[in-house]
C-alpha cells in the first residue's frame, strides 16, 4: 500500500544547533515529495518539494531537504534551529503515476525548539 | 492575491444535525481538494474536484458525507446527521492546473465540534 512515514512523534534540539525531521515513503513508483509546516491553530504552509533533478532542495525559513532513492527518504533539515521553528510537520507523497493526485501524509513530527 | 479561505472557523453542533463548511479556493486554481485532521492524528483524504471533471470521491468515509463545486470555484463540505466521530478540523486546499507537482495551498480549517 502506498504509505509514508515519520517515525518520530517529536523532536526536541536547542536553538541554534542542527534539526533533522525523518520521512520515509514506501517504494511504488516514482514520487512527488513535499514538506508541510502546521503552527497551531493555522492551515498547513508549504515548505519545499522535490519534484525531479537535484536531491537537494531549498525551501522556505532556511529548511532544506534531501530526496534519496536508495533509502526512500526525504529527511527535512535546517543548519541551525530558530525557537519560533517549533511547530508540526508533515511529510506528504504522491506518485507520478496516480492519477487523482491527492496527498498522502505522513502523521506528523512535533518539533521542539528550546531556547 | 488572498489566500483560501474557510468559513466557519469553528462549528458546534449537535448529533444528529446537518451542517455545511464552506471553501473559497485561490483565484484561478482548478484543483480543490478537502482534508479531515482528527485530533492527533495526520490527514486524511476526503474528495478532489478538478476542473468539470467528476470528482473523486475515494476518501469520503461514508454517505452521510458529500460536497459540490459550484462554477469551479466555491466548494461545500456537506455532513448528514452528524456523529460525535465527526469532530475534527476539516481543511480545504486548492492547487494550480491538473500536475501533480503543483503544491496544494490551505485554508485555515473549520474546526467542528459534534456534541
Amino acid at each position: 500500500a502506498q504509505s509514508v512515514a515519520q517515525p518520530e512523534d517529536q523532536v526536541n534540539v536547542a536553538e541554534g544547533n542542527p534539526l533533522t525531521v525523518k520521512c520515509t515513503y514506501s517504494v511504488s513508483g516514482n514520487p512527488y515529495l513535499f514538506w508541510y509546516v502546521q503552527y497551531p491553530n493555522r492551515g498547513l504552509q508549504f515548505l519545499l518539494k522535490y519534484i525531479t533533478g537535484d536531491n537537494l532542495v531549498k525551501g522556505s525559513y532556511g529548511f532544506e531537504a534531501e530526496f534519496n532513492k536508495s533509502q526512500t527518504s526525504f529527511h527535512l533539515k535546517k543548519p541551525s534551529a530558530l525557537v519560533s521553528d517549533s511547530a508540526l510537520y508533515f511529510c506528504a507523497v504522491r506518485w507520478v503515476e496516480d492519477s487523482s493526485y491527492k496527498l498522502i501524509f505522513g502523521s506528523g513530527t512535533r518539533l521542539l525548539v528550546r531556547p | 492575491g488572498a489566500g483560501v479561505s474557510q468559513s466557519p472557523s469553528n462549528k458546534v453542533t449537535e448529533k444528529g444535525k446537518d451542517v455545511e463548511l464552506r471553501c473559497d479556493p485561490i483565484s484561478g486554481h482548478t484543483a480543490l481538494y478537502w482534508y479531515r485532521q482528527s485530533l492527533g492524528q495526520g490527514l486524511e483524504f476526503l474528495i478532489y474536484f478538478q476542473g468539470n471533471s467528476a470528482p473523486d470521491k475515494s476518501g469520503l468515509p461514508s454517505d452521510r458525507f458529500s460536497a459540490e463545486r459550484t462554477g469551479g470555484s466555491v466548494s461545500t463540505l456537506t455532513i448528514q446527521r452528524t456523529q460525535q466521530e465527526d469532530s475534527a478540523v476539516y481543511l480545504c486546499a486548492s492547487s494550480r492546473g491538473t500536475g501533480g507537482y503543483n503544491e496544494q495551498f490551505f485554508g485555515p480549517g473549520t474546526r467542528l465540534t459534534v456534541l
